[in-house]
């Protein structure tokens, strides 16, 4: 099954902006338009941020927003704030059929 | 208000078996594909398995593929996840999800339940 990398950890200090990065390949990320993110903050279950690679769930604060480009996709947080401190986790259908999930990020507002 | 709430975790010794339920609210249940997403102690999401609406298109992720059964009951709004011959590596809080945003995301979630796999 395919595999997505994310990077390990991202910080940033307050009201500045961080992106985290989605690859995959051709059979994944680069194929479909079925990328979606989720947030998790420590204990708790996973919050849908983004899905269909762009859209946001109602609810969900404009200051998250993602992009695809070719095989990678990316979640860019702006106004980054206290509250945003979580593990961040792309995932992605594939052309197997089946569903995968980025090893995740830990953000950290510095 | 959509709920979904899993239930049936517990110790499990290695090679035997647990089922586990999700049960849904708040929403036509029917209309719906429900996920099953694990995650270890101290790991990442691992998606597990999918099943669609009306159960007619059923997928597993590879390290469960044979042992695990997804299931549904739509007159009943659940679904099950039948693990048979377990693994310590199948130690984790497994979620229910439902996939009900656009083509793709998982827009609700269960509080997850425990299953540890240990002798």
């Amino acid at each position: 099954q395919s595999v997505l990398t994310q990077p390990a950890s991202v910080s940033g200090s307050p009201g500045q902006s961080i992106t985290i990065s989605c690859t995959g390949a051709r059979s994944d990320v680069g194929s479909y338009k079925y990328v979606s993110w989720y947030q998790q903050h420590a204990g708790k279950a996973p919050k849908l941020l983004i899905y269909d690679v762009t859209l946001r769930p109602s609810g969900v604060s404009n200051r998250f927003s993602g992009s695809k480009s070719a095989n990678t996709a990316s979640l860019t947080i702006s106004g980054l704030q206290a509250e945003d401190e979580a593990d961040y986790y792309c995932s992605s259908y594939t052309l197997s059929g089946v569903y995968v999930f980025g090893p995740g990020t830990k953000v950290t507002v510095l | 208000e959509v709920q979904l709430v899993e239930s049936g975790g517990g110790l499990v010794k290695p090679g035997g078996s647990l089922r586990l339920s999700c049960a849904a609210s708040g929403f036509t249940f029917s209309s719906y594909s429900v996920n099953w997403v694990r995650q270890a102690p101290g790991e990442g999401l691992e998606w597990v398995s999918s099943i669609s609406s009306e159960s007619n298109y059923i997928s597993y992720a590879d390290s469960v593929k044979g042992r695990f059964t997804v299931s549904r009951d739509n007159a009943e709004n659940a679904v099950f996840l039948q693990m048979n011959s377990l693994r310590v590596e199948d130690t984790a809080v497994y979620y229910c999800a439902r996939d009900g945003a656009g083509d793709y995301g998982f827009d609700y979630w269960g509080q997850g339940t425990l299953v540890t796999v240990s002798s």
